[in-house]
């Protein structure tokens, strides 16, 4: 089955703390991207990679950092330095970023961090 | 980016049709999308418009007037499952994506 997984599906972390939350994909995709989505607010982009070993920031990225190693993963850790981490992740992936076609996002099942 | 603008909230009887509008104002357009949210769940892909005029997909149709930076996502024949929170998201030329609040819809019996 191909798609995407997000884990853990619930986090919980004390304040201070960094956390890091996984993503892969096995849809042979090649770029991936990280939102985050708050009640009463669209998703917003925290982190976008094209190609391996290359990502770029989207418009909240303060307080996050990622890293492409793989073409499969894309993991994203929330650092303490973030001052409004509790909220729901969202990884989704693509077929590349959006140069042909449609190139639709497909999301995975999302990962909700409550901080303490 | 792109402003995004979509009602908070929508109510239809099982049945009937309901039309979540979207207007959106952009710097560069490069495609409009829908996608549906279950509560706590991932958004799913619904629909794609990059040109003017209705896309049809059984139950669910979208329409785009790019001169009137102005889409909407038809639903026909709701079902209870049909509850879920609506997204639409406008592309622009740098292909992110800039999503609206969403829409939730509730279907009655």
């Amino acid at each position: 089955d191909g798609g995407i997984t997000q884990s853990p599906k619930y986090l919980f972390r004390k304040e201070g703390q960094n956390v890091t939350l996984s993503c892969e994909q096995n849809l042979n995709h090649d770029a991936m991207y990280w939102y985050r989505q708050d009640p009463g607010q669209g998703l917003r982009l925290i982190y976008y990679s094209q190609i391996v070993n290359d990502f770029q920031k989207g418009d909240i990225a303060e307080g996050y950092s990622v890293s492409r190693e793989k073409k499969e993963s894309f993991p994203l850790t929330v650092t303490s330095a973030q001052k409004n981490p509790t909220a729901f992740y969202l990884c989704a992936s693509s077929i590349d970023l959006g140069g042909r076609g449609t190139d639709t996002q497909y999301f995975g099942p999302g990962t909700r961090l409550t901080v303490l | 980016g792109q402003n995004i603008d979509q009602p908070t909230e929508m109510t239809a009887t099982e049945g009937a049709i309901v039309q979540i509008n979207c207007t959106y104002q952009t710097s560069g357009f490069n495609g409009l999308f829908w996608y549906q949210q279950h509560a706590g769940e991932a958004p799913t892909f619904l629909s794609y418009n990059v040109l003017d005029g209705l896309e049809e997909k059984g139950r669910f149709s979208s329409f785009l007037s790019r001169s009137k930076g102005y889409s909407y996502l038809l639903l026909k024949e709701l079902q209870m499952k049909d509850s879920a929170s609506y997204l639409c998201a406008g592309r622009s030329n740098d292909y992110k994506l800039s999503f609206g609040a969403g829409t939730t819809v509730t279907v009655r019996a």
